[in-house]
């Protein structure tokens, strides 16, 4: 079955920190994409990456980052000099086999305080 | 469109009664998802359409609950006798074939029952 992880429910941090929200999956597909999605209070989904399995380089983007590491099955996202504008909730999710329905995580609710 | 539409963006119905809801997605899309997020909640899959093939229906939390997708485009989800517990926001998600490419998702319908 697949299952996406995501501990931290809440984290509050102050503008400027760097923050990193924890991500840990589970499949037995040996192909699959993992994404992160960033959810404003306004309420959509804006979509932030997505990665297949074989690849595990990490990627920067501005101030986003994110370390795919197969051998811990966690896919975890760092945001660097956070920002007030940071401030939501955070789904990690994982897709594969027959069906690419994505599974997502319970979500991480960031807060960025000025 | 631009963009994947949903209408209403909000409904309130009584309890009992019946609600259709509407979601337009990407010109070209031929993959369409719809998913349910409950106050404070992850999003909860609901079911999965790709082109002509049979739905997965797997997420759907009882027979009240059916979709449908008509010429391969526009897609109604369908809640008869609603209860109290099915306010939420019903989100619709589309992408290419295959669905690993992104996903994009409509701004949502939310549904409340009193």
């Amino acid at each position: 079955a697949q299952k996406v992880t995501q501990a931290q429910t809440e984290i509050s941090v102050v503008e400027k920190e760097d923050v990193t929200l924890d991500c840990v999956y589970e499949t037995r597909d040996t192909t699959y994409y993992l994404f992160w999605y960033k959810q404003p209070p306004s309420g959509e989904l804006v979509f932030l990456i997505r990665r297949n399995s074989f690849d595990e380089q990490n990627e920067i983007s501005g101030r986003y980052s994110w370390n795919f590491q197969k051998s811990t099955s966690s896919f975890n996202f760092t945001i660097t000099a956070s920002q007030v504008v940071d401030s939501a909730v955070y789904f990690c999710a994982l897709s594969g086999g027959a069906t690419n329905k994505l599974i997502f995580g319970t979500g991480t609710l960031l807060a960025v305080q000025p | 469109g631009a963009g994947v539409s949903q209408s209403p963006s909000n409904k309130v119905t009584e309890k009992g009664k019946d609600v259709e809801l509407r979601c337009d997605p990407i010109s070209g899309h031929t993959a369409l998802y719809w998913y349910r997020q409950s106050l404070g909640q992850g999003l909860e899959f609901l079911i999965y359409f790709q082109g002509n093939s049979a739905p997965d229906k797997s997420g759907l939390p009882s027979d009240r609950f059916s979709a449908e997708r008509t010429g391969g485009s526009v897609s109604t989800l369908t809640i008869q006798r609603t209860q109290q517990e099915d306010s939420a926001v019903y989100l619709c998600a589309s992408s290419l074939p295959g669905g690993n490419r992104g996903y994009t998702f409509g701004s949502g319908t939310r549904l409340t029952v009193v």
